[in-house]
């Protein structure tokens, strides 16, 4: 799986967007980019995926660049609530016949601190 | 709608004591993953399974067994605690695939906290 790069950590004002960068200038045609976020003391929970198109759900929206080399998480309005650890991470896709199933790398992700 | 849930949520064990962690999902997912995180080292994986009755080795299996007699329950045990399995615990859950290739996200419980003395 393809390593990506993220900054140590960010801030944001309450009521902002947060846009929250990844570099994977490695990633290649069948790995999606995922986000992943951990507040204190509890799991990772699933933000979003992609593959080359952008995507947009109701926590937030994903954009790739063209040649996917880099993406960009955008939380729309912050809260205070989303101060968390944010993990970009790139995976293959299984398919029948492969070994990767669905394993998961964490780097050390972007701390994300909104304030008032 | 409960999601993936493990218990307990705490354990204090001796050294060379055994126990069982067990995780729990009702989203009916065919893979099922246990992953480990210390300070400053991520999340790791330990062991995964890709349906019932069958499991597979992660990065960091040593010193751990797992089993998977049922489809929505995934055990994890240490027959023999050691200090150095002080650690935080995941257990995580995702359907297998779609259209022939897997995207799908792995959703994960809230994490047994693991104390070895």
């Amino acid at each position: 799986d393809a390593k990506t790069t993220q900054p140590p950590s960010m801030d944001c004002a309450e009521g902002r967007a947060a846009n929250l960068p990844c570099n994977h200038s490695t990633i290649s045609g069948n790995e999606y980019v995922y986000w992943y976020r951990q507040i204190h003391s509890q799991g990772p929970q699933y933000i979003i995926h992609g593959l080359k198109n952008n995507e947009t759900n109701e926590m937030a929206s994903l954009i790739i660049t063209e040649d996917r080399k880099s993406s960009t998480l955008i939380l729309p309005h912050a809260t205070l609530r989303d101060t968390a650890v944010y993990y970009c991470i790139v995976r293959v896709g299984t398919h029948a016949g492969g070994t990767s199933y669905g394993k998961l790398t964490f780097g050390q992700g972007t701390i994300l601190t909104v304030h008032p | 709608n409960a999601g993936v849930t493990q218990t307990p949520k705490f354990r204090v064990l001796k050294t060379g004591q055994s126990m069982t962690l067990l995780c729990a999902q009702d989203m009916n997912h065919e893979y099922m993953y246990w992953y480990r995180q210390d300070p400053g080292m991520g999340l790791r994986l330990i062991h995964y399974s890709v349906g019932e009755g069958t499991t597979a080795k992660g990065e960091v299996p040593d010193g751990y067994n797992v089993s998977r007699l049922k489809k929505q329950n995934f055990l994890l045990g240490l027959e023999s605690a050691a200090p150095s399995q002080t650690s935080v615990y995941f257990c995580a859950s995702s359907y297998a695939r779609t259209g022939g290739r897997s995207n799908q996200p792995q959703h994960f419980g809230d994490g047994t906290r693991l104390s070895i003395l």
